[in-house]
């Protein structure tokens, strides 16, 4: 069973760094790309990023290039997303993503809500 | 950048009504269109890929068509349980991107 599980739910203080994860098993980790998929509260889906675990080929959406960091551990079957300063608006449920033989995103993670405030 | 227009942004039915939603993209995306149920506190769920094809585990009631720039998606008889808000999402072209959502609410 293909399974995405994602780190757990973050507190931090605006300029602060922060690196969530999310571990994939039950398939090959580096046959399938994963991407991040960022929900500000009320709003609707922002597809950020996406990477391929197995030759870490990343694409960014133009709105979060030079913002976060997408990469990925093949070791561990992890894929991460990193800031390096934190800001009030990162405040935001993020998902991580598996597209399925179909291309399209059969597999989510349980989403990890960051919160950011002084 | 790939923008996906949905609308209406909300509609308001009743169970057992049917409810077309649409969702236009500002060029050409072929038939790499997919879409997406969420409901509050969850994860987004695939339910069409593909524009037309029915991901594993959704019912007959949702169906997808179009190609090209304008595609739909239709739920034939509402259940309770369909009531969410959904996002149609493009994967032609780098970035993908989603569309804005529409709300589905009971009437």
């Amino acid at each position: 069973e293909v399974q995405l599980v994602q780190s757990g739910a973050e507190v931090k203080k605006p300029g602060e760094s922060l690196k969530i994860s999310c571990k994939g098993s039950g398939y090959s980790f580096t046959s399938y790309w994963i991407g991040w998929v960022r929900q500000m509260p009320g709003k609707g889906l922002e597809w950020m990023g996406i990477i391929y675990p197995g030759d870490s080929d990343t694409r960014y959406s133009p709105s979060f290039q030079g913002q976060v960091t997408i990469s990925a551990d093949k070791s561990i079957s992890t894929a991460y997303l990193q800031w390096s300063s934190l800001k009030a608006s990162d405040t935001a449920m993020y998902y991580c993503a598996r597209p399925s033989d179909s291309g399209s995103y059969s597999y989510w993670g349980q989403g990890t809500l960051v919160t950011v405030s002084s | 950048e790939i923008v996906l227009t949905q609308s209406p942004a909300t509609l308001s039915l009743s169970p057992g009504e049917r409810a077309t939603l649409s969702c236009r993209a500002s060029q050409s995306v072929s038939s790499y269109l997919a879409w997406y149920q969420q409901k509050p506190g969850q994860a987004p769920r695939l339910l069409i890929y593909d524009a037309s094809n029915r991901a594993t585990g959704i019912p007959a009631r949702f169906s997808g068509s179009g190609s090209g720039t304008d595609f739909t998606l239709t739920i034939s008889s509402l259940e309770p349980e369909d009531f969410a808000v959904y996002y149609c999402q493009q994967r032609s072209n780098w970035p993908w991107t989603f569309g804005q959502g529409t709300k589905l609410e009971i009437k």
